[in-house]
């Protein structure tokens, strides 16, 4: 099962909106609606961020937004803050009891 | 609150075996489908394993199928994963997390360190 294709890569300056692609295949991001978003702070654990495509946990801010279509998925974060400044993973089922992982997408604040 | 806490890892030579544990608390952890998730330095996430709330099914990563192997015991609320013929690209922080039937993984460890090297 091959990876989950993301930028290396995003930036953006306090206050404003970026948003982070996620790119899959009919056989998970586009055959489910089991996307998911993962952030990590360096040396820290992932913490969910979306779950079922663009769904948001008790506790994360509404500044955190997702949707899907088609075989490629987006996160995108408004008002962009210090503190969203981490590494960004989106996750899928892949069926067949298989789950596979982005490779990553570093959110630089400026 | 829910904790999950990894222990277990450390330096093992390739083609050694090391077991890891995930002693969790503060949910029912006999309700919850339950995995392991590696990364290795500087790498991405890559999902490993899953067992279901019972331990009825187990599935694994093509990467480590035949090699590994996932376990838990309800009545210690502790999660195992059993690793043999450790290769060097097995090297990664192995994190014991929470499923939820939407496919997600919710609860993550802080993880524990697994060296493979000779």
């Amino acid at each position: 099962q091959s990876a989950l294709t993301q930028p290396p890569s995003a930036s953006g300056s306090p206050g404003q909106s970026v948003a982070i692609s996620c790119t899959g295949a009919s056989s998970d991001v586009g055959g489910y609606n089991s996307v998911s978003w993962y952030q990590q702070h360096p040396g820290k654990a992932p913490k969910l961020m979306i779950y079922e495509v663009s769904k948001r946990p008790s506790g994360v801010p509404d500044r955190f937004s997702a949707s899907k279509s088609g075989n490629t998925a987006s996160l995108t974060v408004s008002g962009l803050q210090a503190e969203d400044e981490a590494d960004y993973y989106c996750a899928s089922y892949a069926g067949g009891n298989n789950w596979v992982f982005g490779g990553g997408t570093k959110l630089t604040v400026l | 609150q829910v904790q999950l806490v990894e222990s277990g890892g450390g330096v093992v030579q390739p083609g050694r075996s090391l077991r890891l544990s995930c002693a969790a608390s503060g949910f029912t952890f006999s309700n919850y489908g339950m995995n392991w998730v590696r990364q290795a330095p500087g790498k991405g996430l890559e999902w490993v394993a899953i067992i279901w709330y019972d331990g009825s099914n187990k599935y694994y990563a093509d990467s480590v199928k035949g090699r590994f192997t996932i376990s838990r015991d309800n009545s210690k609320n502790t999660l195992y994963l059993q690793m043999n013929s450790l290769r060097a690209e097995d090297t990664a922080v192995y994190y014991c997390v929470t499923y939820r039937a939407g496919h997600y993984f919710d609860y993550w460890g802080q993880g524990t360190l697994v060296t493979v090297s000779s």
